[in-house]
């Protein structure tokens, strides 16, 4: 099983539709969780971070769920500048530091 | 705040030639930097993980010998691909992790990557 899991998509949305995408983990002591996006030949960008009790920013909302071990991201009025990567990036840091992306989901959205 | 730099942003070189990645943190001091590799299409893959003063600590599978890196103070981290062949032409991606007042700990800012061709 992957450390990381996600959809790899394509994910093809029109515009103003709502999306969720979903990320599973599998070390059960991973302590921050992240969303990035990533658009082609570019670097990733922090899109949020990803707290316990959830947390919104804008149209964008994430959801951890530790008993279950996945975390969630919510776009709502999807934009055509939201067609991107999402990444989702797991951190353990514990006796060692562990970072792991998973695969990405890719998201485009359609006029 | 919060920018990270990679320099350069891309480069041809010969095989058997040894190239040298800058990274630099530039509005904060970063305790940690890390090194990611991504071939097209595919997702990032962490090589190593760079403290300030400390050894690299290496993925399993990347040879510490050829991927050197140094981390001499809170702001510069390098990598150099030793003897690049063909097989090593890829997308090198740094990031750098404060802490900066008021992140979430373990956020992690990256540079724009470099893209380095080996013929």
């Amino acid at each position: 099983r992957k450390e990381v899991e996600q959809d790899p998509g394509p994910f093809n949305v029109p515009e103003g539709a709502t999306v969720a995408f979903n990320c599973t983990y599998s070390n059960s002591a991973s302590q921050s969780f992240f969303w990035y996006r990533q658009d082609c030949r570019k670097e990733p960008k922090l899109l949020m971070s990803v707290y316990s009790s959830g947390n919104e920013d804008g149209r964008f909302t994430a959801q951890l769920n530790r008993a279950s071990q996945y975390i969630s991201l919510l776009i709502r009025d999807s934009k055509l500048s939201d067609s991107a990567t999402y990444l989702c990036v797991v951190f353990y840091s514990g006796g060692y530091q562990k970072v792991t992306f998973g695969t990405g989901t890719k998201l485009q959205v359609i006029p | 705040g919060a920018v990270v730099s990679q320099h350069p942003s891309w480069v041809i070189c010969k095989s058997g030639t040894s190239v040298k990645i800058e990274c630099r943190s530039l509005d904060f001091q970063a305790t940690t930097m890390f090194w990611y590799r991504q071939f097209p299409k595919q997702s990032l893959m962490l090589m190593a993980t760079s403290n300030e003063g400390s050894k690299a600590t290496y993925e399993q599978g990347v040879e510490k010998d050829k991927f050197l890196i140094n981390h001499a103070s809170l702001t510069l981290s390098t990598l150099t691909v030793t003897s690049a062949h063909p097989e090593d032409s890829s997308f090198y991606i740094c990031s750098a992790r404060g802490p900066l007042a008021g992140e979430v700990p373990d956020t992690q800012y990256f540079g724009p990557g470099t893209r380095l061709t080996v013929l």
